[in-house]
This record gives structure tokens, C-alpha cells and sequence, in this order.
């Protein structure tokens, strides 16, 4: 089993849909979470981290589910600047000092 | 704003040379960390380190090595480049482990 699992997209949606992307993780010793975002042959930029308690930053939203080692990333209101692949993080070993990646998930909203 | 750069942003090497790929961060990072990314294949980490002259093996350390030196420099080293690691690099900083990573701009390495 991989220690990051998302959606295998890619998620083809119209402006202004809502999306979902979904995301597992197998350590359950993993302490920190993060979505970042990575644009066509750019480097990948922190989006946002994830809280226990959920978080939302403008028309983004993370929920972690600690219990079922789950965590989303529901985007609202999508833009065509916000096609880009959507990778969910979290720190990998027991001394909590590398970060695991997620194959990430294609994001293409069109117009 | 926090600032990772690496040395070069495309390299052509061909088989057997020794390569050496820069990274300095300039925000007093203690962890450093080198990814490379392959099509499908997603991140993976080569190696990384939480101090000076320390390092710890990633996923896939083969044919690679590394150095640290310096607190704001990691440097990743193909010691005989081979046409499989063609790919793209991408250095990686963080202050603390629970805190996010920034990556630099990340070099794309052809070997021929």
C-alpha cells in the first residue's frame, strides 16, 4: 500500500463548480498535513496546511479526519486559474522529519 | 519570502560524468531535502538532512550522494551519471518538521 493515496483524476469541470479531492495516508504517526498546488512544469507551492479542527482559506476548504487517516481539499466557485495538480503532503517517518507526497490529482477547469 | 534556489535550471550531462546539483535557502532552515519527480512516478526523496553534515537516505539513494556543509547549502551529487536519472530535481527546505516545505525551482537534467 502507498503511503499517500488521492484521487486518480484528472477532474475536467466548469467554471464555477465545486470540486472534491480526496486523499489517504497509512502512517497514523504522521503529525502535519498539506495540500500544495503545482502548476506545468513548476515547482509545487503550499496551498494551505491542514488543521485537525478543518480550515478554509477564501474558497478552499481542508478537512482531516484523523481517525480515518483521510484528508480533502473542496475547492468552490472554481476558477480557470485554478487548473493545476493538486498534491496532499504529510510528514513521513516516526521522527517527523521528511514530508511524504501523494501522486497528486489534475485539476483542469474550463471556460 | 522564503527563497530556495537552485544552481542551474536545465543540464545536459552525458553518461558517466559526475554531477553536481546546488541548493541554497536562504531562511536559516534546518531540514533540507532533494525530490525528484518522473512522470507517473510523482515525488520521491533521494536523501535529506536536519542538520549540518547530517543526512538520512530517502526512498531511492542509489547512485546518488550528498553534502552539507553548510546550514543554507545541500548539494546532491550523481557520482557516474546514467540515463535513468534523467528526470527533474527539486530541492526542498523546512524550519521544523511540522512546518511546510519550499522548493526551489527545481533542474531539469537530461543524461545523454
Amino acid at each position: 500500500r502507498k503511503e499517500v493515496e488521492q484521487d486518480p483524476g484528472p477532474f475536467n469541470v466548469p467554471e464555477g463548480a465545486t470540486v472534491a479531492f480526496n486523499c489517504t495516508y497509512s502512517n497514523s504517526a504522521s503529525q502535519s498535513f498539506f495540500w500544495y498546488r503545482q502548476d506545468c512544469r513548476k515547482e509545487p507551492k503550499l496551498l494551505m496546511s491542514v488543521y485537525s479542527s478543518g480550515n478554509e482559506d477564501g474558497r478552499f476548504t481542508a478537512q482531516l479526519n484523523r481517525a480515518s487517516q483521510y484528508i480533502s481539499l473542496l475547492i468552490r466557485d472554481s476558477k480557470l486559474s485554478d487548473s493545476a495538480t493538486y498534491l496532499c503532503v504529510v510528514n513521513g517517518d516516526n521522527y517527523g522529519q521528511n514530508f511524504v507526497f501523494g501522486p497528486g490529482t489534475r485539476l483542469s477547469v474550463l471556460p | 519570502d522564503v527563497k530556495v534556489t537552485q544552481s542551474s535550471r536545465y543540464l545536459v550531462k552525458r553518461t558517466g560524468e559526475k554531477v553536481f546539483l546546488e541548493c541554497v535557502q536562504d531562511m536559516d532552515h534546518e531540514n533540507m531535502f532533494w525530490y525528484r519527480q518522473d512522470p507517473g512516478l510523482g515525488l520521491r526523496l533521494i536523501y535529506f538532512s536536519y542538520d549540518v553534515k547530517m543526512k538520512e537516505k530517502g526512498d531511492i539513494p542509489e547512485g546518488y550522494s550528498v553534502s552539507r556543509e553548510k546550514k543554507e547549502r545541500f548539494s546532491l551529487i550523481l557520482e557516474s551519471a546514467s540515463t535513468n536519472q534523467t528526470s527533474m530535481y527539486l530541492c526542498a527546505s523546512s524550519w521544523r518538521a511540522s512546518t511546510e516545505a519550499f522548493f526551489g525551482q527545481g533542474t531539469r537534467l537530461t543524461v545523454v
